[in-house]
């Protein structure tokens, strides 16, 4: 199995600003995963993470508002840009382990003021 | 359109009573059925992972069907505990497109269950 941990645990923001949630896996992995749970809803995934490459966005997310980063295998950040109300959530990030089951972390609740 | 549908939304038992949790999926192609517990203000933990050849899983006092054929799965809870009070995910896994590119996860909306004294 794989452990992630994930700074902040959670944070409350202005609206306007921006906040960099880390992932820090305790293995190597090729794809890191950026999920968003918004308020009494199930995951939603935004971007896909592989090192070395841009990241893979799902439809309704951009880049310019959730830019990420994977700058080696066991680590990624992802930004949550220009914030609003809207923007209040629980993020997760996650990994994919060998036999294809998911290992989420603990999440960063985000609360924008 | 993919699609998982849990039931029901939420769930109150008596410590000790087993209980059964339902998903109904619509995803295709077919690849496996993971149920997940996410705690209030954590993320997902795997339970159970079942492949379509796969009609029942245990994990503890969790059992986990599957019937592929109607597209159903339950998720049944033994003798209670308070520590069960949690969100039930049911996911279900589409095979990746291409080689490098991760399988497709479609997610339930969750059934919530609180274990009361």
């Amino acid at each position: 199995s794989a452990v992630i941990s994930q700074k902040p645990s959670r944070d409350i923001c202005q609206r306007g600003t921006s906040l960099t949630i880390q992932c820090q896996v305790d293995s190597q992995v090729t794809m890191m995963f950026w999920y968003r749970q918004q308020p009494g809803q199930s995951l939603t995934l935004i971007a896909t993470a592989n090192q070395g490459s841009e990241a893979t966005y799902e439809s309704g997310f951009v880049i310019d508002k959730f830019p990420i980063s994977r700058p080696n295998l066991t680590f990624s950040t992802l930004t949550v840009s220009n914030m609003s109300p809207e923007d209040s959530s629980i993020y997760l990030c996650s990994v994919e382990g060998p036999s294809y089951e998911q290992y989420f972390g603990p999440g960063t609740r985000l609360t924008v003021t | 359109k993919n699609q998982v549908e849990q039931s029901p939304q939420s769930l109150i038992i008596l410590e000790g009573k087993n209980c059964t949790l339902q998903c109904n999926y619509t995803v295709s192609p077919f690849s496996n059925l993971r149920w997940y517990k996410q705690d209030t203000g954590r993320g997902p933990v795997s339970l159970t992972i079942m492949t379509f050849s796969e009609n029942t899983k245990s994990n503890g006092r969790y059992t986990a069907t599957l019937d592929a054929d109607t597209k159903q799965s339950s998720l049944h809870i033994t003798a209670s505990q308070l520590s069960d009070s949690a969100s039930y995910i049911c996911v279900v896994s589409s095979p990746a497109l291409n080689t490098g590119t991760a399988s497709k996860l479609t997610f339930g909306t969750g059934t919530r269950l609180q274990v009361t004294l």
